[in-house]
């Protein structure tokens, strides 16, 4: 049973330009966590999905940043315009359940940069 | 809003010592984790405590949990090398989110 699989794993942007990042969760998940990890913190929620729907997007920045995780496919993370502080890395975790008990298993992360 | 607070947030330690490190969080809470994370890798998961008094223990590490306390231990036995990496703990709320501890950054000297 493969783990969750995040692609790429490195990703180097110019500020202005658009980043997607790509999670695909392990078989018979259906509930997907992003995360983000700024250098020498832990990590800070972002957004939670079950498939075509968001269920909590209460840590997604306001503006640039979007969600996804179609019936068919990984979910995706969209970054548009970057900026430097968008640089961190972006983990991706899914469950098969969601709330009491639940273990959620982490990708190996993207790690954006962005010059 | 959900505060989990780590201490220490650095430590070394000696190959052979025992130590402990301490999660504390602010609200209810009966689901915590411990979580490993190695250098520019991703989070290995090492305990679930799901209930008062529940105690893990793998290898030379043991978790606890007491909920009424709104704290959990890591507690470290005669260390070893292997061991230098950042822990994390998160505590689970309603609707699935984990919010996640500060890390603490152990590093174990020969």
């Amino acid at each position: 049973n493969a783990g969750v699989m995040q692609n790429p794993r490195h990703l180097v942007r110019r500020r202005g330009q658009e980043a997607r990042l790509r999670c695909s969760p392990m078989k018979g998940h259906s509930h997907v966590y992003w995360y983000r990890q700024l250098p020498e913190e832990g990590l800070k929620f972002m957004v939670y999905l079950q498939k075509e729907n968001i269920i909590d997007e209460s840590g997604m920045p306001k503006e640039r940043f979007s969600a996804e995780f179609p019936k068919e496919g990984p979910s995706i993370l969209r970054i548009q315009q970057v900026v430097r502080g968008d640089s961190a890395a972006y983990f991706c975790a899914s469950s098969p359940i969601a709330g009491q008990g639940n273990e959620q298993y982490f990708g190996p992360g993207t790690r954006l940069t962005v010059t | 809003e959900l505060k989990v607070e780590q201490n220490p947030l650095f430590l070394s330690m000696q190959e052979g010592k025992n130590y402990t490190i301490y999660c504390n969080y602010s609200t209810t809470s009966d689901r915590l984790y411990w979580y490993r994370q190695d250098p520019g890798k991703s989070l290995e998961s090492l305990f679930v405590l799901l209930s008062n008094g529940a105690v893990k223990q793998e290898g030379r590490l043991m978790a606890s949990l007491d909920t009424k306390a709104r704290l959990s231990t890591l507690h470290i036995t005669a260390a070893v090398h292997d061991l230098s990496a950042t822990y994390f703990c998160a505590v689970g709320t309603s609707g699935s989110r984990l919010t996640f501890g500060e890390g603490t950054q152990l590093t174990v000297n020969p």
